[in-house]
């Protein structure tokens, strides 16, 4: 059964800083895997959505990457914002687009 | 402008009681779906419709049902079987990406 795990649960960085979330999942065997933006009290919104036959996708300031190998992505965030302040969810597809989730990195950037 | 609509935005249900949460979309998708957050948590799936009149349960279905009779609604029903009913409960939609409703917070009082 696919697990899917998010380190870490929460972090806060200044302004301006570049970081890196990171998400694992146990079962290579993936469609493909997601990137998703959840305000508080809100729904998602999509990022990111890179095929189990790419590498990675670009969308502005945000990088992902996906190493089925080791079963790892990376979400890469350039010159963080206030504005980025947000749970960001992975998920990995299974088939039929049923995704499973990791529990969010909650994300805090200060001004 | 097109999207997926859930109602009502919050919701409170008495012990024993069914509740039935709305789910309509504009989208013209063939596949829907209802996910369940608790706190801290990732997202469950609960039940999928790939097709009209046809659906599947997810990996958390007991206590809950679900019907398909139009593209675009996709209700999902909170039984009384469901002991642990209270999260957040979200729609989604899906075709080449997915979209997201903005969530049904459930509470049992």
């Amino acid at each position: 059964k696919q697990e899917v795990t998010q380190i870490p649960a929460a972090l806060s960085v200044p302004e301006g800083e570049n970081l890196v979330l990171n998400c694992s999942f146990t079962d290579s065997a993936i469609y493909n895997l997601q990137w998703f933006r959840q305000d508080p009290g809100k729904g998602l919104t999509s990022l990111l959505l890179i095929q189990s036959s790419q590498r990675e996708q670009t969308s502005g300031r945000l990088n992902a990457s996906l190493d089925k190998s080791s079963g790892r992505s990376t979400l890469y965030i350039a010159a963080s914002q206030p504005g980025d302040s947000a749970t960001y969810l992975c998920a990995g597809n299974q088939g039929a687009q049923k995704l499973v989730f990791g529990q969010g990195t909650r994300l805090t950037i200060n001004p | 402008d097109g999207g997926i609509t859930q109602s009502p935005k919050y919701l409170f249900r008495k012990e024993g009681q069914n509740v039935t949460l709305s789910c309509e979309q504009n989208l013209n998708h063939d596949a829907m779906y209802w996910y369940r957050q608790d706190p801290g948590q990732g997202l469950r799936l609960i039940y999928y419709s790939q097709i009209v009149n046809d659906f599947q349960k997810g990996d958390i279905a007991e206590g809950y049902s679900v019907s398909r009779e139009k593209k675009e609604s996709f209700p999902l029903t909170v039984t009384s079987a469901q002991k642990n009913p209270t999260a957040f409960y979200l729609c989604a939609s899906f075709w080449g990406d997915y979209t997201f409703g903005s969530g049904t917070r459930l509470t049992v009082v």
